[in-house]
């Protein structure tokens, strides 16, 4: 089945504590990307990357690293998390270079940062 | 640059009522428009998307979306609600930058159906 992967699903930490969001995709796709999503915000993107050792910044990248060492894996870093980066996390990947491809979700991962 | 509205982001309709979601864009060149479903504690799922061609669009569970370029928008209809509809809804329009290649997402409508 094709799918993206995120874990944990939900992670309670302390500021400062440095975590790793998990992402895996099995669809071969090149591009994925990371959003956060908050009440009346929608989904912001704050990393993507086109190809492996290829990542740049979204909209809103402070606070965030990524790494993309494999086609399937794209972790997100957090360093050194803040409560302001309490929130819900998509993981989400698209095949192709065209503006009309889909874009595939994982199921989230919920942060809350105290 | 590429901007998406959502009108309302709360919806309420009665089960077996016409559900109407709202979505005006903003872009500067042709848009690629997509709109998304949320399940709760679920990813997004893609309902349907424009492209090109026809400007009816068709999606999964019943739902459609009509673009219309001359009041720039992308409202999302169905006929009769069911109680399985209740989600979150978002409209997004694929951005143009060469490199990004990302989604831009409206800030979203919750859609509630009352039995």
């Amino acid at each position: 089945e094709a799918q993206v992967t995120q874990n944990p699903r939900y992670l309670i930490t302390v500021t400062g504590k440095k975590l790793t969001v998990t992402c895996s995709q099995n669809m071969n796709h090149e591009y994925m990307s990371w959003y956060r999503q908050d009440p009346g915000l929608g989904l912001r993107q704050i990393y993507y990357s086109m190809n492996v050792e290829v990542t740049d910044k979204g909209d809103v990248p402070e606070g965030y690293k990524v790494s993309r060492k494999e086609k399937r894996n794209f972790p997100l870093i957090l360093e050194s998390p803040s409560p302001n980066q309490t929130s819900l996390y998509f993981c989400a990947s698209r095949a192709g270079t065209g503006r009309n491809t889909e874009a595939f979700f994982g199921q989230g991962t919920r942060l809350t940062v105290v | 640059a590429q901007s998406v509205t959502q009108l309302g982001s709360h919806v309420s309709v009665s089960e077996g009522a016409l559900v109407l979601l709202r979505c005006n864009y903003s872009s500067s060149v042709p848009p690629y428009l997509f709109w998304y479903v949320q399940y709760p504690n679920q990813g997004l799922q893609l309902l349907l998307k424009y492209t090109t061609g026809a400007t009816l669009v068709k999606g999964i569970n019943g739902f459609e979306a009509e673009f219309k370029k001359s009041e720039t928008s992308f409202h999302l209809t169905k006929p009769s609600a069911h109680m399985s509809d209740a989600a979150e809804y978002f409209c997004a329009v694929s951005v143009l930058d060469t490199g990004r290649r990302a989604l831009t997402f409206g800030s979203g409508t919750r859609l509630q159906v009352q039995p």
